[in-house]
């Protein structure tokens, strides 16, 4: 149990594009979800945290209007990466706590996105 | 500004041996750990989970909790080159967002 899902894994587009990433519980409601990027050889870092039916809540220095969340369901978190720039590319990883749980968090295989 | 403190490593032990990896934290009032493991290029699993003082056992796995001295450990006996990886120590964030706070993470070697 507790997987969670994400799509695309892996994606390369253009500068000035906006890429949408998906973030999936697929055997539990997740009333909560979290976005990291991590950069390669660096620790993780959050990004924001998204409540289900809720706006999400961003760390300090995360652009919200850049980096669009949306949590429609108890099973479905959205990022989109809004006109993005090489500067942008990382490895995003979402997270999800399992409602009701012990606070556990289950990430996602992660998405790789490349900006050209 | 709550932390964990992890040691970077690399922690290089031999194929067999039991690996020792131990983390710090900053608030007191920390009730709930977790330990991730994270293969090069993949994303975080979970591991272990810990929320009352002692051990914890799961397999090869044993998470050792000390909330009087703050630190949280995790010994893998029977080292296998298949654990070579960073593992990162998280300590559940104040109030009821959810956050965990996460150490740099250290980084194991297992040689054969």
């Amino acid at each position: 149990g507790a997987v969670v899902s994400q799509h695309p894994s892996r994606v390369i587009c253009k500068s000035g594009t906006s890429v949408k990433i998906e973030c999936r519980s697929l055997d539990f409601q997740a009333t909560t979800m979290f976005w990291y990027r991590q950069f390669p050889k660096q620790s993780l870092m959050l990004m924001a945290t998204s409540n289900e039916g809720s706006k999400a809540t961003y760390e300090q220095g995360v652009e919200k209007d850049k980096f669009l969340i949306n949590h429609a369901s108890l099973t479905l978190s959205t990022l989109t990466v809004t006109s993005a720039h090489p500067e942008d590319s990382s490895f995003y990883i979402c997270s999800a706590r399992v409602a009701g749980g012990n606070n556990e968090q289950f990430f996602g295989p992660g998405t790789r996105l490349t900006v050209l | 500004q709550k932390e964990v403190e992890q040691n970077s490593g690399p922690l290089s032990v031999p194929e067999g041996a039991i690996a020792s990896l131990n983390c710090t934290y900053s608030d007191r009032v920390s009730q709930s750990f977790f330990w991730y493991r994270q293969y090069s290029g993949k994303s975080p699993e979970l591991i272990m989970s810990i929320y009352s003082n002692g051990d914890k056992e799961d397999g090869r796995f044993t998470a050792q909790l000390n909330k009087a001295s703050q630190y949280v450990s995790l010994l893998i006996r029977d080292s296998q080159p298949s654990d070579s990886a960073t593992y990162l120590c998280a300590s559940l964030g104040p109030g009821n967002t959810g956050k965990l706070i996460f150490g740099q993470g250290t980084t194991l070697q297992v040689k054969p």
